[in-house]
Parts: structure tokens; C-alpha cells; sequence
């Protein structure tokens, strides 16, 4: 079955870091760039980067260079989103999403989410 | 601000079409960019709906058309019906220097009434 699974629900002091998790089953994995998007509450989709899960390489969305790592471990077929100098408008629903190849580039597999709140 | 202009929200009778717009510019759709469209349910991720363009992913009903016309894109629902109920939203891209990156319009919700 092609699946993203990602980590569980996290909960941070403003100025901490928040690390998720976000792992495939079921198809090429180092095949198709994995992306991570996060969705605060009641407002649209943000795309944050990309990750080549062969290469290691990376793209980071401009407002978030500086704070966001993207990694990834092959062996485990899992990548990773690192958020740092975290604040409340961080807040937000991030999720991990690929493509299986057969419908362009576009989304069709996405993992679960992982709802992050930055809080004192 | 989004990069992809959605209007807030659209609503039909069952039964009815619906439109909704996808406004960018000459550094994204206008470029040539595909569009894609996802629908978007409570509390669940995003699902694909139209993929380059106008291609309907295997399970996707017919009533959910996409056409591109220069800057600007479309999604149609025809024959609405209550489980269209949700929020639907624009992607594409933009060229940087590090290459193509994702815009995503700001998502449009739509109502059946």
C-alpha cells in the first residue's frame, strides 16, 4: 500500500524546534521529491520545501530559509522536517506529500498530518 | 497574500455547475506550468482532483472538469451534489533560481445549499 506516515502531535515553546517525521511504504522512495506543506488553522496550504530523498538535496520557500532543515535517512525510507526559532504563527497542521509518478507531478499521495501548537 | 488567486467561497443548489477560478501571472500558470486541483474535507489532507490541467485521476467523478486559458485556470463541478461540500484549491509553479517551486492558491469553499 503507498503510504506517508508521519510522527504524532507536538506541543512547543515559542523559540523551540520541532522535528516530524514522515515515513513511505509502498513505492519508489528515492524515486520523486517528497514535499512538506503545513496549514494553519481555518487558512489555505503553504508549501515550505522539497527534499530529494536520493540526493539529499533541497528547496526551501524564501520566508522560511534560515529555520527549516529538510533531511532524510534511506535506510529507514524516512525524511524529516526540522522548524526552528519556533512562534505562534507556526502553528499549524504539517503535512508531508509525494507523487506516485502516474498523474504528472502532482500531489496524490499525502501522509496524515502532524498538528504542531506553539504555546507558552 | 497567496501567489494563485481563488475567490473566498462559491455556493449551488444540488444539481447546479459551479466554477472556480484560478488567477496567476505571467511567472506561473502563464508560463506554462500545469495546474492541479485538490479537494480538501475537514480535517483530512488535501486529495487530488485534476492533475495537469484537466486529467481526471482513476476514482475521480466526470462532473469535476479542469481547463487553463493564459494566466488563469478553472475547476467545474457539474450535477453538484452534497458531498462536494469542501474546500478545493489551485496549485502550481513558479521558476527561482533553484528551480521550480510550488504556489498554491488560497482555496475556495463551496457550499451546497
Amino acid at each position: 500500500q503507498v503510504q506517508l506516515v508521519q510522527s504524532g502531535a507536538e506541543v512547543k515553546r515559542p523559540g523551540a524546534s520541532v522535528k516530524v517525521s514522515c515515513k513511505a511504504s509502498g513505492y519508489s522512495f528515492t524515486r520523486y521529491y517528497i514535499h512538506w506543506v503545513r496549514q494553519a488553522p481555518g487558512q489555505g496550504i503553504e508549501w515550505m520545501g522539497m527534499i530529494n530523498p536520493s540526493a539529499g538535496g533541497t528547496s526551501y520557500a524564501q520566508k522560511l530559509q534560515g529555520r527549516l532543515t529538510m533531511t532524510r535517512d534511506t535506510s529507514t525510507r524516512t525524511v524529516y522536517m526540522e522548524l526552528s526559532s519556533l512562534r505562534s504563527d507556526d502553528t499549524a497542521v504539517y503535512y508531508c506529500a509525494s507523487h506516485s509518478g502516474n498523474y504528472y507531478d502532482a500531489f496524490d499521495i499525502w501522509g496524515q498530518g502532524t498538528m504542531v501548537t506553539v504555546s507558552s | 497574500q497567496s501567489v494563485l488567486t481563488q475567490p473566498p467561497s462559491v455556493s449551488g443548489a444540488p444539481g447546479q455547475r459551479v466554477t472556480i477560478s484560478c488567477t496567476g501571472s505571467s511567472s506561473n500558470i502563464g508560463a506554462g506550468y500545469d495546474v492541479h486541483w485538490y479537494q480538501q474535507l475537514p480535517g483530512t489532507a488535501p486529495k487530488l482532483l485534476i492533475y495537469g490541467d484537466s486529467n481526471r485521476p482513476s476514482g475521480v467523478p466526470d462532473r469535476f472538469s479542469g481547463s487553463k486559458s493564459g494566466t488563469s485556470a478553472s475547476l467545474a463541478i457539474t450535477g453538484l451534489q452534497a458531498e462536494d461540500e469542501a474546500e478545493y484549491y489551485c496549485q502550481s509553479y513558479v521558476s527561482s533560481l533553484s528551480g521550480s517551486l510550488v504556489v498554491f492558491g488560497g482555496g475556495t469553499k463551496v457550499t451546497v445549499l
